[in-house]
């Protein structure tokens, strides 16, 4: 099946700093690529839609200048939260669309603790 | 808005039993439903998937779609300990591929 991998898979860093979350298509090639959030026992909100080669497209509330996304391949996308806030502590997952339509195999998640 | 409505539960069943979740969607534009099982702390991983009215079998699961109603179900048989997750069901316009997660449905499945 297809596999979705993420790196770090956890991370704890200072108010202020930037943190940079990759994610990868590790046996197909993605042409899009989707970033969601999740706060304890909610459900998944989708941040933002990253296509290879072009600029993201970032859901409505989310600020575009502090969640960067790069979608530099096929197999790579990469989320940057800048200046990260404890409220920006949360879990980040990844998935990537198949050549399926609509199938969507997310990666493991990546728990962000901002202190 | 968009809106993916399921029982939160906690659903429970005896091991053996058959599991039933339910979910709604208030966008009539939606043209791919979804079911995803989310361990604790871990990500969704894809159960299924069903575009068309009726009935998709796929080994112990069943989902179930009625456009007319709005209404998608996933049937769990013989459902095992390994079954006790929070299940998400999620529908996609089609157009744009984005998902609209339900909160999910708390599943526990007594030994």
């Amino acid at each position: 099946g297809a596999v979705v991998s993420q790196h770090p898979s956890w991370v704890i860093c200072k108010s202020g700093t930037s943190v940079k979350i990759e994610c990868r298509s590790l046996d197909f090639q993605a042409t899009t690529m989707f970033w969601y959030r999740q706060f304890p026992k909610q459900s998944l909100m989708l941040m933002a839609t990253s296509n290879e080669g072009s600029k993201a497209t970032y859901e409505q509330g989310v600020e575009k200048d502090k969640f960067l996304i790069n979608h530099a391949s096929l197999t790579l996308s990469t989320l940057t939260v800048t200046s990260a806030h404890p409220e920006d502590s949360s879990f980040y997952i990844c998935s990537a669309r198949t050549g399926t339509p609509n199938e969507q195999f997310f990666g493991p998640g990546t728990r962000l603790t901002v202190l | 808005q968009k809106e993916v409505e399921q029982n939160s539960g906690p659903l429970s069943v005896p091991e053996g039993a058959i599991a039933s979740l339910n979910c709604t969607y208030s966008d009539r534009g939606s043209q791919s439903f979804f079911w995803y099982r989310q361990y604790s702390g871990k990500s969704p991983e894809l159960i299924m998937f069903i575009y068309s009215n009726g009935d998709k079998e796929d080994g112990r699961f069943t989902a179930q779609l009625n456009k007319a109603s709005q209404y998608v179900s996933l049937l769990i048989r013989d459902s095992q300990p390994s079954d006790s997750a929070t299940y998400l069901c999620a529908a996609s316009e089609g157009s744009n591929y984005k998902l609209t997660f339900g909160k999910g449905t708390l599943l526990t499945v007594n030994p």
